[in-house]
C-alpha cells in the first residue's frame, strides 16, 4: 500500500523559504489517477489545504497562499515537494502530504506530518 | 471559499453512548463531504467519504448522512478508541476546506 513520508528542516527563519519533500513508497506517482497534496495544521487548530500537483506537473493552489507557494514533482525519485517563500510565524505548523482516493476525492493516504517552526 | 462549521466544538460522552456531530457548509456541496478522525500527534484518518461511504477498515458504528449544506456523523456505541477530534471536509469546490473540529472527550 502507498505510504508517504515528509522530510525537511524543522526550523526556518522569518522571511526565508520553507522547503519540504514528500517521498512516496508502495506506488508510483506516475501511475496517475491521484492528486498529490500538501495540507497544514497550526498546532491546536484546524486543517488548511495548501495545494496539489498531478504527475504531469499540473498544479492548483489555495488562493490564500498562491503568491508564496510552489509544488513540484520529481517522478524519477517518486517524490513531490513544497516551497513556501517569505515565511512568518503564522506559517508555523505541522505540514502533511496526502493523496486522494481518486482525483477530486477525499484523502485516504497521509504522511505522518512534519513540524515546521518559523523563528529567528 | 466554502466555510465549514462544526458543532459542537467539544462533546463529552461515555463509552457506549451514541454521539452525533454536525457539519454545515456555507453553500451547497452536494454529497462531497468527508469525515476524518485525528488523535494527538497523528495524521487525520479518513472515516467516511461522499457523505456516507465507509472507508475500508472503518468500524460500522460510524455512519454519515446529509446533503446540500447539512451533514451528520454518528458514532453508535462509542468505544475507548473513538475519543479523538473529528473534522469534516468539503471537496466540491476548490480550495478544499475543513471544519474547525469537534473534540470527543470523556465525560
Amino acid at each position: 500500500q502507498v505510504q508517504l513520508q515528509e522530510s525537511g528542516p524543522g526550523l526556518v527563519k522569518p522571511s526565508q523559504t520553507l522547503s519540504l519533500t514528500c517521498s512516496v513508497s508502495g506506488g508510483s506517482i506516475s501511475s496517475g489517477g491521484h492528486h498529490w497534496t500538501w495540507i497544514r495544521q497550526v498546532p491546536g487548530k484546524g486543517l488548511e489545504w495548501i495545494g496539489y500537483i498531478f504527475y504531469t506537473g499540473n498544479t492548483y493552489y489555495n488562493p490564500s497562499l498562491q503568491s508564496r507557494v510552489s509544488i513540484s514533482v520529481d517522478t524519477s525519485q517518486n517524490q513531490f515537494s513544497l516551497e513556501m517563500t517569505s515565511v512568518t510565524a503564522a506559517d508555523t505548523a505541522v505540514y502533511y502530504c496526502a493523496r486522494d482516493r481518486q482525483m477530486r476525492d477525499a484523502f485516504n493516504v497521509w504522511g505522518q506530518g512534519t513540524m515546521v517552526t518559523v523563528s529567528s | 471559499d466554502i466555510q465549514m462549521t462544526q458543532s459542537p466544538s467539544t462533546l463529552s460522552a461515555s463509552v457506549g453512548d451514541r454521539v452525533s456531530i454536525t457539519c454545515r457548509a456555507s453553500q451547497s456541496i452536494s454529497i462531497f463531504l468527508a469525515w476524518y478522525q485525528q488523535k494527538p500527534g497523528k495524521a487525520p484518518k479518513l472515516l467516511i467519504y461522499q457523505t456516507s461511504a465507509l472507508e475500508n477498515g472503518v468500524p460500522s458504528r460510524f455512519s454519515g448522512f446529509g446533503s446540500g449544506t447539512e451533514f451528520t456523523l454518528i458514532i453508535d456505541s462509542l468505544q475507548p478508541d473513538d475519543f479523538a477530534t473529528y473534522y469534516c471536509q468539503q471537496y466540491t469546490t476548490y480550495p478544499w476546506t475543513f471544519g474547525q473540529g469537534t473534540k470527543v472527550e470523556f465525560k
